[in-house]
């Protein structure tokens, strides 16, 4: 059974950095199927492609972010993490993190499959 | 980037109804869209891949396709346990882009 589970600091202040780390089990950051991704929503509203990160640290990263996010894997310990620097109110949301990809087959399947249970990180002051 | 509409913004039915709920993009995506179920609190739930296959464990009720521009998702027979927001995803092009949503509720 495949199970993201996300941890995060809760409260962030202004300008501050916002770190998120997502813990995977039940399957290997490591496998070469699978991007790790990161959606975000603000309260009350949609959802928001971040980015994603490959096993070997390859990244793609959402453009409206003005290159203030990060994304990185640690292999031994299974896990992917968030990075968001320069923090406001606007970057308060419920952070996801889910796999993206397919074991079995290329192309058009490889969608989302699994959800973590989201994180909320409020930035205030 | 690539625009995602979807229609109707929400829609009010009743168990057993029969629902559709459509996408578009502004570009070609050729199958690539997802359809995810979120509910209140909760985080969103896969239910379509490559536009009209189904994830595992989703329920044999939803069906999805695709029609030229558009991508629907259908529910046959409305259950209480699918009154929801409904998301529509394309991962064709970066930056992957989402649906605003549809609300599903009680009428």
């Amino acid at each position: 059974q495949v199970q993201l589970q996300e941890s995060g600091p809760g409260l962030v202040k202004p300008s501050g950095t916002l770190s998120v780390t997502c813990a995977v089990s039940g399957a290997s950051i490591n496998s070469r199927n699978f991007w790790w991704t990161w959606v975000r929503q603000p309260p009350g509203r949609g959802l928001q492609w971040l980015g994603e990160v490959f096993h070997d640290g390859t990244t793609t990263y959402n453009p409206s972010l003005d290159g203030r996010v990060s994304l990185s894997v640690d292999m031994p310990k299974n896990l992917f993490t968030l990075r968001l620097i320069s923090v406001s109110a606007a970057d308060t949301a419920v952070y996801y993190c889910a796999r993206r990809g397919h074991e079995h087959c290329t192309g058009d399947c490889r969608s989302i499959d699994y959800w973590g249970q989201g994180a909320l990180v409020t930035v205030s002051s | 980037d690539i625009q995602v509409t979807q229609s109707p913004s929400s829609l009010s039915a009743s168990v057993g109804d029969r629902v559709t709920i459509t996408c578009r993009a502004s570009q070609d995506i050729v199958n690539y869209l997802a359809w995810f179920q979120q509910k209140p609190g909760k985080a969103p739930k896969s239910l379509i891949f490559a536009a009209s296959s189904m994830q595992l464990g989703a329920p044999s009720r939803f069906s999805a396709r695709r029609s030229g521009t558009d991508y629907s998702l259908t529910i046959t027979s409305l259950q209480p346990e699918d009154f929801a927001i409904y998301y529509c995803q394309q991962y064709k092009i970066y930056p992957f882009t989402f649906g605003p949503g549809t609300r599903v509720d009680v009428k």
